[in-house]
């Protein structure tokens, strides 16, 4: 059973909608990455965060420490943002385990 | 450069034959990890460096993977005669220590035929 659990795992938004994608985590995971992957590309860190809340232009992310929750937020979607999204959690040993991605399409 | 950089980008191999793939961390950073992604599925945990030393390699699917890093700094990942299941893309990952975000690289792509 994965320790990083994702949802949904697909996404279609149009352009302009507000996107929300979820992960919920189990015990032992001290800290959340949020991550994205293009299409035949590489991956790009968004945010690492173990609690609260960041910012960083259209995107949101929170995380609930209690219920073992964080979600991800696009606000104002456009098609560039089209990627899949990935949820990681940092355990011991510090190696990530990661979810199983929330592909995203946003269409104009 | 900036980032981290894992050559080759694309690599095909025959079925049997030996693969050495490369990754350059950024600069001055400790962990080094590596992760195998297999098509249509998130990454998976396969190694763990911090500097020279492995201290994790629980993620190896078998023993025809082998992963190094005897400087502290560059680590190559080999896999000895491969297989058709071998075939993924391998992402290496670094970060200045513990606790700290992890900067991935472009990956590279093995196909095995």
């Amino acid at each position: 059973k994965n320790e990083v659990e994702q949802s949904p795992q697909n996404l279609t938004a149009q352009e302009g909608e507000f996107i929300t994608i979820n992960c919920s985590y189990s015990v032992g995971i001290s800290a959340l990455h949020w991550l994205q992957q293009h299409p035949g590309g590489g991956i790009v860190s968004l945010f690492m965060l173990s609690s609260g809340k960041k910012k960083h232009g259209r995107l949101i992310a929170t995380i609930n420490i209690q219920e073992k929750h964080s979600s991800l937020h696009i606000t104002a979607s456009h098609p560039r943002d089209s990627a899949v999204y990935i949820c990681a959690g940092k355990a011991a040993g510090n190696k990530l385990t990661f979810g199983g991605g929330t592909r995203v399409l946003v269409k104009p | 450069g900036a980032g981290v950089s894992q050559s080759p980008r694309y690599k095909v191999a025959k079925r049997g034959q030996d693969v050495a793939l490369r990754c350059d961390p950024i600069s001055g950073h400790v962990s080094l990890f590596w992760y195998q992604q297999a098509l249509g599925q998130g990454p998976e945990f396969l190694t763990y460096f911090q500097n020279e030393a492995q201290l994790d390699k629980s993620g190896l699917p078998s023993d025809r993977f082998f992963a190094e890093r005897p400087e502290g700094s560059v680590s190559t990942l080999k896999i000895q005669r491969t297989q058709q299941e071998d075939s993924a893309v391998y992402l290496c990952a670094s970060s200045s220590f513990m606790n700290t975000e992890a900067f991935f690289g472009q990956g590279t792509r093995l196909t095995v035929v």
